[in-house]
């Protein structure tokens, strides 16, 4: 079946601009997560939603970043006034939800953001 | 925290060697152990999981087993063929809905 689809796959802006990044999630899964994997690291977490709420936001690094859900089902992830520390590659994922250990993310392509 | 380290790379192999790339993790609770391999210009995917001690998991002809007394989860393979040329990160997840990862480890295989 059809994986995790994040678009768009680049975005350059320059410095100071608004962006938008969207999400769409594996068909019936119910937790969606935003991931940030700078240059040569691991993703680090960003926000998760359970349903439509925000269960977790607590890796945003400031106020700059906001995430929404409106449907439970798309998710766009929205950087306001954009820094050049803030290009990376924005990763989604999506899971069954599970309320345990045994659930298991599968990850977009990634969006390369880079902030000129 | 919940932490995970991985070998620092690149690993660089010729083909048809033996591969391992060493990892170990720190956690407060029981957690699920993964493998995530991103191939260039690719996003992650999963390689492969185990979720309880002395459970290996395997795929594509890696395999790792969860070591709970040494808090490993070394990633092996018996053949390497160009084609693995990759980044392979490890991963925990203990229920918290966020996963951590480590940094990485970049193979290089050649013919």
């Amino acid at each position: 079946g059809a994986g995790v689809s994040q678009t768009p796959s680049n975005k350059v802006t320059e410095k100071g601009k608004y962006v938008e990044l969207r999400c769409d999630p594996i068909s019936g899964h119910t937790a969606l997560y935003w991931y940030r994997q700078s240059l040569g690291q691991g993703p680090e977490f960003l926000i998760y939603f359970q349903g439509t709420g925000a269960a977790d936001d607590s890796g945003l690094p400031n106020d700059r970043f906001f995430a929404v859900r409106p449907e439970g089902s798309v998710s766009t992830l929205k950087i306001q006034r954009t820094e050049r520390g803030d290009s990376a590659v924005y990763l989604c994922a999506s899971s069954l939800g599970l309320a345990d250990r045994t659930d298991t993310q599968y990850f977009g392509p990634g969006t390369r953001l880079t902030v000129l | 925290g919940d932490s995970v380290t991985q070998m620092e790379g690149p690993v660089t192999l010729s083909e048809e060697a033996f591969l391992t790339i060493n990892c170990t993790y720190t956690a407060t609770g029981y957690p699920s152990l993964f493998w995530y391999v991103q191939y260039p210009g690719e996003g992650l995917q999963l390689l492969l999981k185990a979720t309880k001690a002395d459970d290996k998991g395997s795929n594509k002809g890696f395999e790792a087993t969860y070591r709970k007394e040494t808090t490993s989860f070394h990633l092996e393979k018996g053949s390497v063929q160009v084609s693995d040329s990759a980044v392979y990160f490890c991963a925990l997840y203990t229920g918290g809905f966020k996963t951590i990862f480590g940094a990485g480890t970049r193979l290089f295989v050649k013919a």
